[in-house]
């Protein structure tokens, strides 16, 4: 069974920074992409960011380019989203995802982690 | 503003059948595979429906979804009071090489 579980939320100053931490396991890791997306307070999906399985390629929303981070340690199965000069509009809960056959479709979804940039 | 155009909400009585549109442009669906997400409220997204109308282990043949050009359409038979959730459209966007959602439609059965 396939089982994403994150960590790291919590809350954040303005201009501040925080990491989140997905830990994988039920699946061949290595193999796979995985990516995060985020949902606002009553708002729809966000797409975020994704990494290859190998993690020589990454891929970002224009929204957080060059403020956050994606990365994996294919040794621990975890993924990573590194996330700086936070702001409100980065308040959301971050799912970390599973995708299968390239980036065609999220096959596996985590629990959730709260973010909540506020001073 | 999502890239992709969902109707906000749609309601319909137990037993009917309703369907949701999920519209893009040629670099994202008309490129690639669509994928749909079922979101009860409070809970995370699952995957419904994905390569445009293929059913993961589990989910009811109630549930099914087509693509033509740059649309795609969810369809939900036999509605049950157990489908009322937000659906959520997905795919690749291969001009800015990054995922896009659709805004979303909330599902009411009345």
């Amino acid at each position: 069974e396939v089982q994403l579980l994150e960590s790291g939320g919590g809350l954040v100053p303005p201009g501040g920074s925080l990491r989140l931490s997905c830990a994988a396991s039920g699946f061949t890791f290595t193999i796979y992409g995985m990516g995060w997306v985020r949902q606002a307070p009553g708002k729809g999906l966000e797409w975020v960011s994704a990494i290859s399985g190998s993690g020589e390629s990454t891929y970002y929303a224009d929204s957080v380019k060059a403020r956050f981070t994606i990365s994996r340690d294919n040794s621990k199965n975890a993924l990573y989203l590194q996330m700086n000069s936070l702001g409100a509009e980065d308040t959301a809960v971050y799912y970390c995802v599973h995708y299968r056959d390239g980036y065609n479709f999220i096959n596996n979804w985590g629990q959730g982690t709260l973010v909540t940039v506020s001073s | 503003q999502s890239v992709l155009t969902q109707p906000p909400s749609i309601s319909a009585a137990p037993g009917q059948k309703v369907t949701i549109s999920c519209s893009g442009s040629g670099s994202n669906i008309g490129k690639n595979y669509v994928s749909w997400y079922q979101q009860v409220p409070g809970t995370a997204p699952k995957l419904l429906i994905y390569d445009n109308n293929k059913r993961p282990s589990g989910i009811p043949d109630r549930f099914s979804g087509s693509k033509s050009g740059t649309s795609a359409t969810l369809g939900i038979s036999g509605l049950q009071t157990g489908d009322e959730a937000d659906y959520y459209c997905g795919t690749w966007d291969s001009s800015v090489s990054a995922g896009v959602f659709g805004g979303g439609t909330k599902v009411t059965v009345l």
